[in-house]
C-alpha cells in the first residue's frame, strides 16, 4: 500500500519557469490538500479537493493552479515561478474531513533561483 | 488564524516528560496533533474532538478544552525516538461548508540520551 506519492523529490526552477507536482494517492480518499512548508512558518494551505472536479482555495493560493480530474491524482500547477515560492509542498490525503487524520506524501523541495 | 504553540522549542533527556500546548482564538471542533522529524512528512499523532473523544497514540495522551479554546499534547517517559517538531493543526470551517487543518508553526523536541 503506497498511500501519498509525490513526483519529484527535489527541483530547481529558474525564474519564469513552469512546473507541476504530481500526487497520487491509492486510499480511494475524497479529500486531497496542497501545503507549503516554510522554515519555522508549519505549513499553509495552498488549495484543497473535496472529490473529483471539486477544487477551491486555501490560504496561499497566489502563484499556483490545481485540477483534480480523478479521486487518484490532485496536480498542483506552478506557473511563471518566482523566488517566493522556494519552499517544500507537501500533498496529503484524508476519508473525511476534522475527525479523520491526513496522510501526507514525502514532500517536494523546490528551489527557485 | 495560525493556532500558537508554546513553547517553540524544549530539550529533555531520555525519560523526563514534556508538555506542548497549542491554544487558538477561534472555537475549536477538533484539533491534531503531527511529528515530523527532519526531512520527512508530518505523522499523524492524535486527533482529539469536541465531546472528549480521541483517536490515536497509545503511548502519547492529549488533552482538549474547548471553553479555553486550547489542546495540550502529553510526552511522558520520553524516547529518543520522540524527537522532532510537534504540529497541532485546527479544524478550520470555510466559506464554501468544508473545513481544513490550519497548523501552528511547531514545537521542536530534542531528546538526548
Amino acid at each position: 500500500n503506497a498511500g501519498v506519492t509525490q513526483t519529484p523529490k527535489f527541483r530547481i526552477l529558474k525564474i519564469g519557469q513552469s512546473m507541476t507536482l504530481q500526487c497520487t494517492q491509492d486510499m480511494n480518499h475524497n479529500y486531497m490538500y496542497w501545503y507549503r512548508q516554510d522554515p519555522g512558518m508549519g505549513l499553509k494551505l495552498i488549495y484543497y479537493s473535496v472529490g473529483a472536479g471539486i477544487t477551491d482555495k486555501g490560504e496561499v493560493p497566489n502563484g499556483y493552479n490545481v485540477s483534480r480530474s480523478t479521486t487518484e491524482d490532485f496536480p498542483l500547477r506552478l506557473e511563471l515561478a518566482a523566488p517566493s515560492q522556494t519552499s517544500v509542498y507537501f500533498c496529503a490525503s484524508s476519508y473525511s474531513q476534522g475527525a479523520s487524520p491526513l496522510h501526507f506524501g514525502n514532500g517536494t523541495r523546490l528551489t527557485v533561483t | 488564524q495560525q493556532p500558537v504553540q508554546s513553547p517553540q522549542a524544549v530539550i529533555l533527556r531520555e525519560g523526563e516528560d514534556a508538555v506542548i500546548n497549542c491554544s487558538s482564538s477561534k472555537a475549536l471542533y477538533s484539533v491534531h496533533w503531527y511529528r515530523q522529524k527532519h526531512g520527512e512528512a508530518p505523522v499523524f499523532l492524535m486527533i482529539l474532538l469536541k465531546g472528549g473523544e480521541q483517536k490515536g497514540h497509545e503511548k502519547i495522551s492529549a488533552s482538549f478544552n474547548e471553553k479555553k479554546q486550547q489542546s495540550s499534547l502529553y510526552l511522558t517517559a520520553s524516547q529518543l525516538s520522540y524527537s522532532g517538531t510537534y504540529f497541532c493543526g485546527t479544524e478550520t470551517p470555510l466559506r464554501s461548508g468544508y473545513s481544513t487543518l490550519t497548523f501552528g508553526k511547531g514545537t521542536m523536541l530534542l531528546v538526548s540520551p
